[in-house]
């Protein structure tokens, strides 16, 4: 059983730099989730992909930070000009195309994260 | 946007003991999903339970959706508990975002 992967599992970069993260979602699962967790917080929503179409944004997803899933497979999330705010876990998650059918639900499931640290 | 609280924020309890976490949501949802997030980070499905109850082992769920909350009941804890423990939901209309509550922070000493 492969669940939601992500990698790099962690990254120190220094405040400037850009980072790129790669979220791979259960492969018969069309939705893909970006969140974000700060220390001592729950996750909060950053932006959803069903198939490549990007459906919403969260306001904290400023213009340094751009999503992407080219083939509706894998996705990417990518941080420029990095600065020490945006030191936290960058969680994926994803979900199946039709809950309901073959007794699927609305579940989210997450990956293991990706934990920035901006010096 | 729909709230979500969550109680006790902190819990410290004996190997054995039972427990039950509460989390009160603002609105009517869709989704409404228990995760535990062990000391790696990795959130682990406990419950996707909108309304109703389930079990799974010493784990179990309630949710009253008319009423706006969920229980989750932890009996015979283990140090294995310890982490934090989230409640999310879906708010009708909200787009198949989650929203998480704070967080429960389970401490089970032996």
């Amino acid at each position: 059983d492969t669940g939601v992967s992500q990698d790099p599992r962690h990254k120190i970069t220094k405040r400037g730099q850009n980072v790129t993260f790669r979220c791979d979602p259960i492969s018969e699962h069309n939705r893909l989730y970006w969140y974000r967790q700060t220390l001592g917080q729950g996750p909060e929503f950053l932006t959803y992909f069903q198939n490549e179409a990007q459906l919403e944004k969260s306001r904290l997803l400023s213009d340094r930070f751009s999503a992407e899933r080219p083939k509706g497979s894998f996705s990417t999330l990518e941080i420029q000009r990095t600065e020490q705010g945006d030191s936290a876990m960058y969680l994926c998650a994803s979900r199946q195309l039709r809950p309901g059918l073959a007794g699927g639900t609305d579940t989210q499931y997450f990956g293991p994260g990706t934990r920035l640290t901006v010096l | 946007g729909i709230q979500v609280e969550q109680s006790p924020p902190d819990l410290i309890l004996q190997e054995g003991a039972n427990s039950t976490l509460r989390c009160n949501f603002s609105d009517s949802v869709n989704n409404l999903q228990w995760f535990h997030q062990n000391p790696w980070g990795q959130l682990i499905n406990l419950f996707y339970i909108p309304s109703g109850t389930k079990q799974n082992g010493r784990l179990s769920a309630t949710t009253v959706a008319t009423e706006r909350y969920s229980l989750l009941y932890i009996s015979s804890s283990q140090t294995t508990d310890s982490g934090v423990y989230f409640c999310a939901v879906v708010g009708v209309g909200g787009f198949q975002k989650l929203v998480f509550g704070t967080g429960t922070r389970l401490l089970v000493s032996p």
